[in-house]
């Protein structure tokens, strides 16, 4: 059974880099043909995806986020990981990170990191 | 960008009934569409993928329909722990990413 675990800071401040980390358990995050992806859902609203990287290390990001996203991988540690730059208040949201199937959808979740941006 | 709207914003429903939920993609996404439930505090719970296949331990009450840009979730007699939000998602290959409709809670009437 496929595991993943968010962690970084809980605060972060205005114009700074936003940081977290997901750890895949259960399951080599290089074998097999999936998407490893990032989704934030702020406090009362819905989720909004931010990116996702393939196995092969191909990146897609959304479109409204791609100028401060970068999302790699390091397979030695089975993580993969989130950079957010330049935040600001809006970007105050659960952060989870998630598996996603080709043609599949996303079947695994973790279990989400609040992260506040605030100084 | 594909854009995913879902209606209504609020289902009033008894234990019981039946419910429907709408989703509409902005152009068509084939059968690349899944469904979530979320309940407070939770991450989301795959039901539905591929438009109408549910997900391995999803009980037979959901179903999904639809292909193109209108789809729909039917629950079909709503038990306690249905009640929830529920996002409808797309997955279309191309443009390559992924968008959520903006929900639908399903509340107790």
């Amino acid at each position: 059974q496929v595991q993943l675990q968010e962690s970084g800071p809980g605060l972060v401040k205005p114009s700074q880099t936003l940081s977290l980390t997901c750890t895949v358990s259960g399951g080599s995050i290089s074998s097999g043909s999936y998407y490893w992806s990032w989704i934030r859902q702020p406090a009362g609203k819905g989720l909004e995806w931010i990116g996702r990287i393939y196995t092969s290390g191909s990146t897609n990001y959304n479109p409204s986020l791609k100028s401060r996203v970068t999302i790699s991988v390091d397979t030695s540690k089975n993580q993969f990981s989130l950079k957010l730059s330049s935040v600001t208040a809006a970007d105050t949201a659960v952060y989870y990170c998630a598996r996603e199937t080709p043609g599949m959808a996303t079947l695994y979740w973790g279990q989400g990191t609040l992260v506040t941006v605030s100084s | 960008e594909i854009v995913m709207t879902q209606s209504p914003a609020t289902l009033s429903v008894s234990p019981g009934e039946r419910a429907t939920l709408s989703c509409r993609a902005s152009q068509s996404v084939s059968s690349n569409l899944a469904w979530y439930q979320q309940k407070p505090g939770q991450a989301p719970r795959l039901l539905i993928y591929g438009a109408s296949t549910r997900a391995t331990g999803i009980p037979a009450r959901f179903s999904g329909s639809g292909s193109g840009t209108e789809f729909t979730l039917t629950i079909s007699s709503l038990q306690s722990e249905d009640f929830a939000v529920y996002y409808c998602q797309q997955y279309n290959n191309w443009p390559p990413m992924v968008t959520f409709g903006p929900g639908t809670k399903v509340d107790i009437k």
